[in-house]
């Protein structure tokens, strides 16, 4: 069965302090892996999309990779508007369905 | 302005009352679907549809349905909604390609109680 679980449940950071969150995904062959942002009472907003495996992705303070198990997001330096649920979803080959982790929740403190 | 938009945001309801909530998307995608999003247990699709007329089911389709007569609207029907109903329902839209679906636009949410 396809899974997506993504851990820490939460995460809670110092203001500047670095860290990753990681979400472990078990498909029959994988389309693509999406990160999302998502804050209180909103819609998740996209982050980033990978493929393949040793793919690398950047935006800011976010940096998103890939390997054939597992996806990191990694957050450096963040700050307190970085505080957000992140979302990690896949897509199988195969089919068109989406599968969603339950999310990190990320706090930071200033 | 790129948006998915859904109605109504709020809606308070009684068991057995069928209702359906809207999504309409102005990007031409030919991608939509529907999930509910509970505590601890993140986003959960319940349909999706690939193109006008098109549609399957998610991993929690039971008690829904859906309907893709044009490709800017995918309704979400709740024929006799119960308590267990009562969620956090997201419509979301995106390109299909070769690779898969690009990245989903969301709406806004529609908080539903079933009383």
């Amino acid at each position: 069965e396809d899974q997506v679980t993504q851990s820490p449940e939460a995460l809670r950071l110092q203001e500047g302090e670095s860290s990753s969150l990681n979400c472990s995904y078990t498909v029959s062959g994988l389309r693509g892996l999406f990160w999302y942002r998502q804050d209180p009472g909103k819609g998740p907003e996209f982050l980033f999309t990978l493929y393949s495996a040793g793919e690398e992705k950047e935006k800011e303070r976010l940096k998103a990779t890939l390997t054939k198990k597992e996806s990191f997001l990694h957050i450096t330096a963040p700050k307190p508007e970085d505080s957000a649920t992140y979302l990690c979803a896949v897509q199988a080959a195969g089919g068109f369905k989406t599968i969603f982790g339950a999310g990190t929740r990320l706090f930071v403190k200033a | 302005e790129a948006q998915v938009t859904q109605n109504p945001r709020y809606l308070i309801t009684v068991t057995g009352k069928k209702l359906t909530v809207t999504c309409s998307q102005n990007m031409n995608h030919e991608y939509m679907s529907w999930y509910r999003q509970d505590p601890g247990l993140g986003l959960r699709q319940i349909y999706y549809s690939m193109n006008v007329e098109v549609t399957d089911k998610g991993d929690v389709p039971e008690g829904y349905k859906v309907s893709r007569k044009e490709k800017r609207n995918f309704p979400l029907i709740l024929e006799s909604p119960s308590p267990n109903q009562t969620s956090l329902y997201f419509c979301a839209s995106s390109y299909q390609t070769g690779h898969g679906n690009t990245e989903a636009f969301f709406g806004q949410g529609t908080r539903l109680t079933v009383v």
